[in-house]
């Protein structure tokens, strides 16, 4: 059972658009929360990420909302390149060093 | 240039066929990790490392098996017990600290049954 629920599996976006991806948890001892990209055939690697204690978090062009009372948190790209076309994965973890991830969103993004 | 190091990049298996995937880092990470990528499933525990000579299942450990005798390296053994081991596998380390848990992950092995 997914502790992470993500939505859209997929979606495709035109260059300089705003993509959006969702992630929901249940688990209220989660106090730690990574996206992470991932290009065909390679590893992920950490995005960006959040904490609770703040609602929002901005990188570049990639900014990441927190609802703590909603238990949601979503990833927004903003002026969307092509070079950003690759799968997401947002993630939770409770201290234990253990990320759990949600299912991934395969963003291609068409010039 | 530290990282983590998975080999081979492509395996593949026969049936009935124990195969074991490497994983060797040198960034000093206490913890190491291994996944399991399947499409639309997201990325699934199998196995974790926080120390040398200790480990603890994740969500999906049957059927597969682990070894942690230096701080370096982190190899998993698919067994012939894992009746659908075709799968992109994905090795990750991390220190363990208080308030870090960023994970640095290897290029990952794609294993396929034959």
């Amino acid at each position: 059972q997914q502790q992470v629920k993500q939505s859209p599996q997929s979606l495709i976006v035109q260059k300089g658009g705003i993509s959006i991806i969702n992630c929901a948890y249940e688990n209220t001892a989660f106090d730690y929360f990574p996206w992470y990209q991932q290009f065909p055939g390679k590893g992920p690697a950490l995005l960006i990420a959040i904490r609770p204690d703040v609602s929002e978090k901005k990188e570049g062009r990639f900014t990441i909302s927190f609802n703590k009372s909603a238990k949601q948190f979503s990833l927004h790209i903003m002026d969307s390149q092509p070079g950003d076309s690759a799968t997401y994965f947002c993630a939770a973890s409770e201290s234990d060093y253990k990320l759990s991830f949600g299912a991934g969103t395969t963003v291609t993004v068409r010039a | 240039d530290g990282g983590i190091t998975q080999s081979p990049k492509y395996l593949f298996r026969k049936e009935g066929q124990n195969v074991t995937l490497s994983c060797e880092q040198n960034l000093n990470h206490d913890a190491m990790y291994w996944y399991r990528q399947d499409p639309g499933q997201g990325l699934r525990l199998i196995y974790y490392s926080q120390i040398v000579n200790d480990f603890q299942k994740g969500d999906i450990a049957e059927g597969y098996s682990v070894s942690r005798e230096k701080k370096e390296s982190f190899p998993l053994t698919v067994t012939s017990a894992q009746k659908n081991p075709t799968a992109f596998y994905l090795c990750a380390s991390s220190i363990v600290s208080s308030g870090y848990y960023g994970y640095t992950f290897g290029s990952g092995t794609r294993l396929t049954v034959v």
